[in-house]
């Protein structure tokens, strides 16, 4: 089942605001990834995250990966409206006997809509 | 140029009929996925492959098929046992899940949506 819960389930802003979402677990992940989709399109990688505590920017995006592993937060700075979307977070989750080797578990996204 | 192809981008069926959709890859990735995406929910796994001729079943395998022939070829079978085939359906690809973390970025196709009358 769903172990990812990603928050808000969507959100509305005007053009130029900033943008917070985040993705918390129960349990720790390894890697938290972090994908924008245009409707009917494949989702896109963003950024990618591998070290708990590590911040990493990609343009006006930034992440970061908690501190305990077990949640991550995705910035969007001066939004514009091609910023429209759903994004997604993704994370490797560290089973207790082992890895999940390739496999992510996905959040169930947040819709953003960036009015002009 | 690099990249992963889905064909087609919309697929129609009557119900009844297997479909087998198309997943290519020339990223030389070994790893390959196959995701389902129903509206307003989140991407879940259907099989996915670490390298030729192996698989395995994912969270919703069942009335699905794959196969891995080839390592730049991944298609799946939506076959008449899935109750409820209609929807986007997407393939992914990865270097391999096993050796670094790296290996964990998944790369998207366009997706294919199927509906099923």
């Amino acid at each position: 089942g769903q172990q990812l819960n990603q928050s808000p389930q969507s959100m509305f802003i005007q053009e130029g605001e900033d943008v917070s979402m985040n993705c918390t677990s129960s349990s720790i992940f390894n890697t938290w990834l972090w994908y924008k989709q245009d409707p009917g399109e494949g989702p896109v990688l963003l950024i990618a995250l591998y070290k708990a505590g590590e911040l990493t920017s990609n343009g006006r995006l930034t992440a970061q990966f908690g501190i305990t592993r077990k949640d991550s937060f995705l910035n969007i700075s001066a939004s514009i409206p091609s910023d429209v979307g759903i994004y997604f977070c993704a994370g490797q989750l560290v089973y207790a006997g082992g890895t999940s080797y390739g496999k992510l578990t996905f959040g169930q996204g947040t819709i953003l809509t960036v009015h002009p | 140029d690099g990249g992963i192809t889905q064909s087609p981008k919309y697929l129609f069926r009557k119900e009844g009929q297997n479909v087998t959709l198309s997943c290519e890859q020339n990223l030389n990735h070994d790893a390959m996925y196959w995701y389902r995406q129903d509206p307003g929910q989140g991407l879940r796994l259907i099989y996915y492959s670490q390298i030729v001729n192996d698989f395995q079943k994912g969270d919703i395998a069942e009335g699905y098929s794959v196969s891995r022939e080839k390592k730049e070829s991944f298609p799946l079978t939506v076959t008449s046992a899935q109750k409820n085939p209609t929807a986007f359906y997407l393939c992914a690809s990865s270097i391999d899940g096993r050796f670094g973390l790296a290996d964990y970025e998944q790369y998207f196709g366009p997706g294919t949506r199927l509906t099923v009358t």
